[in-house]
């Protein structure tokens, strides 16, 4: 069964470091999300791609975090500087279409600790 | 934008007893309603997802309801198993996915 691919699954850093995660979604599949989750909470969208493009990234704090497809297939998420409120799970998750009824798939995250 | 609420934030049960899991959400347009399973250390795994034409939904031993009148749904699984302990979380969207707050779920053998 396809699944999405993420790496680092864990990365501790110090504040002010820069960090990058990279996503790989399920072949085939034009729409990538990241997400954010913080201890306890759901999961929170970032930033949304169809294809290579940006779609939705209205709640993407962009002083410090970048996101990039340039191929249309995988993703990175950077920040930079990393800062200790950063702390938590950045999920990837992808589906076939941009349409808020298709089914989003996630990956299995990277955990992100910020000292 | 969408505001999703769920209770309860835990619940504890029995093997073999039912468990209920409710959400509300506040925008009407909202047209998708998923469910997801997620287990300590791993991305959310969809478990089942409704659409707003359909008031009911069936696999096996979990179901989902919704009503749109009153902008709620619900999870219902029965015949608890202890592999079914995990926290679930609902969400629901019109353009994008909107998430609850969670439910952490312990199924006691």
């Amino acid at each position: 069964e396809a699944e999405v691919a993420q790496s680092p699954r864990y990365k501790i850093t110090e504040k002010s470091q820069a960090v990058a995660f990279w996503c790989d979604p399920i072949s085939g599949h034009a729409t990538l999300y990241w997400y954010r989750q913080i201890l306890g909470q759901g999961p929170e969208l970032l930033v949304q791609f169809q294809d290579e493009s940006v779609v939705d990234d209205s709640q993407l704090p962009k002083d410090r975090f970048s996101a990039e497809r340039l191929k249309g297939v995988d993703s990175t998420l950077k920040i930079q500087p990393a800062e200790l409120g950063d702390s938590a799970m950045y999920l990837c998750a992808s589906s076939l279409g941009p349409s808020g009824e298709e089914t989003q798939y996630f990956g299995p995250g990277t955990r992100l600790l910020v000292l | 934008g969408e505001n999703v609420e769920q209770h309860p934030s835990t619940l504890s049960v029995q093997e073999g007893d039912s468990a209920v899991i409710k959400c509300t959400y506040s925008d009407s347009a909202s047209n998708y309603f998923p469910w997801y399973k997620q287990e300590l250390g791993k991305g959310p795994q969809l478990i089942i997802d409704i659409r707003s034409n359909v008031g009911e939904k069936k696999d096996q031993r979990i179901a989902v309801t919704l009503n749109k009148t009153a902008k709620h749904f619900s999870l219902h699984i029965t015949e608890t198993q202890p592999e079914d302990s995990a926290v679930y979380f609902c969400a629901a969207s019109k353009q994008k996915l909107v998430f609850g707050t969670g439910t952490r779920l312990l199924v006691s053998p």
